[in-house]
């Protein structure tokens, strides 16, 4: 199975200052179709989770803007431009090139 | 609005069943691959299995293969989730969520708790 790596675990960060969180996987994402399918998700406190963030750096409808993915191949990245107090929760990585998916451990941010 | 509803978690002891349902509306079930996810403080997320839209192509992730098996039924838009032979260490929030492609599950259920106890 894919070995999805996340760093840190935990993050704490003061409100408007940017945060970054790392993904790493044991085997490339690139799928034989050609797309990287690494995707981002966010679960608030007593929430599900909800995705951010899909192939890489594809924000979804109403996330702001202040959210942005990068990466590829084997490395990937989330970043928040400046750290609201909505933005608490944990954040997962998952990968979807190789069966079975599989999730990185979750980061949660906290506001320092 | 998009919904996806679990239901039919509960306690069970080790080596018992149970069936989970994962009502969907507001859009056209038939359409989408699903998914059932579930989640531990111990593990995260795991993938536990999906289905093609039409039901004929499965998947389940190896620690529940041969006792989990995943169906629907589009007539009824539900996803189902016939659980057996459980172990303490499946117990965990189950979520049923939409998948419109390679795992960018882009609707998630509120979940349902299995307890797996004596």
């Amino acid at each position: 199975d894919v070995v999805m790596t996340q760093s840190p675990l935990s993050l704490p960060v003061t409100l408007g200052q940017p945060a970054s969180i790392s993904c790493r996987s044991s085997q490339s994402l690139v799928h034989s179709d050609g797309n990287t399918y690494l995707h981002w998700f966010q679960q608030r406190p007593g929430q599900s989770p909800r995705r951010l963030i899909y192939k890489i750096s594809n924000r979804d409808s109403g996330v702001p803007d202040r959210f942005s993915g990068s990466g590829s191949g084997t490395d990937f990245t989330l970043k928040i431009s400046g750290v609201e107090a909505e933005d608490v929760g944990i954040y997962y990585c998952m990968q979807g090139a190789h069966w079975p998916y599989t999730f990185g451990q979750g980061t949660k941010l906290e506001i320092k | 609005e998009v919904q996806l509803v679990e239901s039919g978690g509960g306690l069970v002891q080790p080596g018992g069943s149970l069936r989970l349902s994962c009502a969907a509306s507001g859009f056209t079930f038939s359409n989408y691959w699903m998914t059932w996810v579930r989640q531990t403080p111990e593990k995260g997320l795991e993938w536990v299995a999906n289905t093609h839209p039409g039901g004929g192509q499965r998947s389940h992730v190896d620690s529940v293969r041969g006792r989990f098996t995943i169906s629907r039924d589009n007539a009824r838009n539900s996803l189902y989730l016939q659980m057996n032979s459980l172990r303490v260490e499946d117990t965990a929030i189950y979520y049923c969520a939409r998948d419109p492609f390679y795992g960018a599950l882009d609707q998630w259920g509120q979940g349902t708790l299995v307890v797996v106890s004596s």
